[in-house]
């Protein structure tokens, strides 16, 4: 079946500007979070979704910030007054929201550029 | 706090065996997992390991928990150069979902 898809794929914009990215999860999956993953580091985690709620949002570094899933499937992360700092691959993954392993499965990310 | 540490660099003659380190600080971990990043590819889950096991096998994939250590190891036998990637290290602790990714591990795989 489709995996998780994210749009766009790259995304260049100027310092001060707002931008959004989506992520499309894998159907049924009512878990969502978006990580971030800077040149040479690991993910970053930024928030987690449970259905239509933001069940962990700690790892959002400020209020320029904000991610909203309003009917429980497509998530959108927003961030305001874009900085040259926010420049990074965004990741967004899904999972079944069960308890146990409950795997996280990994979209191909949006490459996001702040000149 | 939480902190997951890898080493970065890995280099492996084909056909030879890879293990890739990695130690953690959180006591509360319950699950780790090992994921690959391909260029261009997402992140990949290749295995995971719960935390009261000691170890978890699955084809050419050996996974080995030392708890009291705090330390997790991933061991690739017969590496081939499409294992080439970087892997990384990531846990799971307590009731939370989200996970702590260590730096990752650059495997290259030399004919």
């Amino acid at each position: 079946g489709a995996g998780v898809s994210q749009t766009p794929s790259n995304k260049v914009t100027e310092k001060g500007k707002y931008v959004e990215l989506r992520c499309d999860p894998i159907s049924g999956h009512t878990a969502l979070y978006w990580y971030r993953q800077s040149l040479g580091q690991g993910p970053e985690f930024l928030i987690y979704f449970q259905g239509t709620g933001a069940a962990d949002d700690s790892g959002l570094p400020n209020d320029r910030f904000f991610a909203v899933r309003p009917e429980g499937s497509v998530s959108t992360l927003k961030i305001q007054r874009t900085e040259r700092g926010d420049s990074a691959v965004y990741l967004c993954a899904s999972s079944l929201g069960a308890s146990g392993v409950d795997t996280q499965y990994f979209g191909p990310g949006t490459r996001l550029t702040v000149l | 706090g939480e902190d997951v540490e890898q080493s970065l660099f890995l280099s492996v003659r084909e056909g030879d065996s890879s293990v890739i380190n990695c130690t953690y600080t959180d006591s509360s971990s319950t699950y780790l997992y090992w994921y690959k990043q391909e260029p261009g590819a997402g992140l990949q889950l290749l295995t995971y390991i719960f935390s009261n096991m000691d170890m978890k096998q699955d084809q050419r994939l050996t996974v080995l928990l030392n708890k009291k250590d705090k330390h997790l190891s991933l061991r690739i036998a017969d590496t081939q150069t499409g294992d080439s990637a970087i892997y990384f290290c990531a846990e799971r602790t307590g009731n939370n979902r989200k996970l702590i990714w260590g730096l990752g591990t650059s495997l290259a795989v030399n004919p």
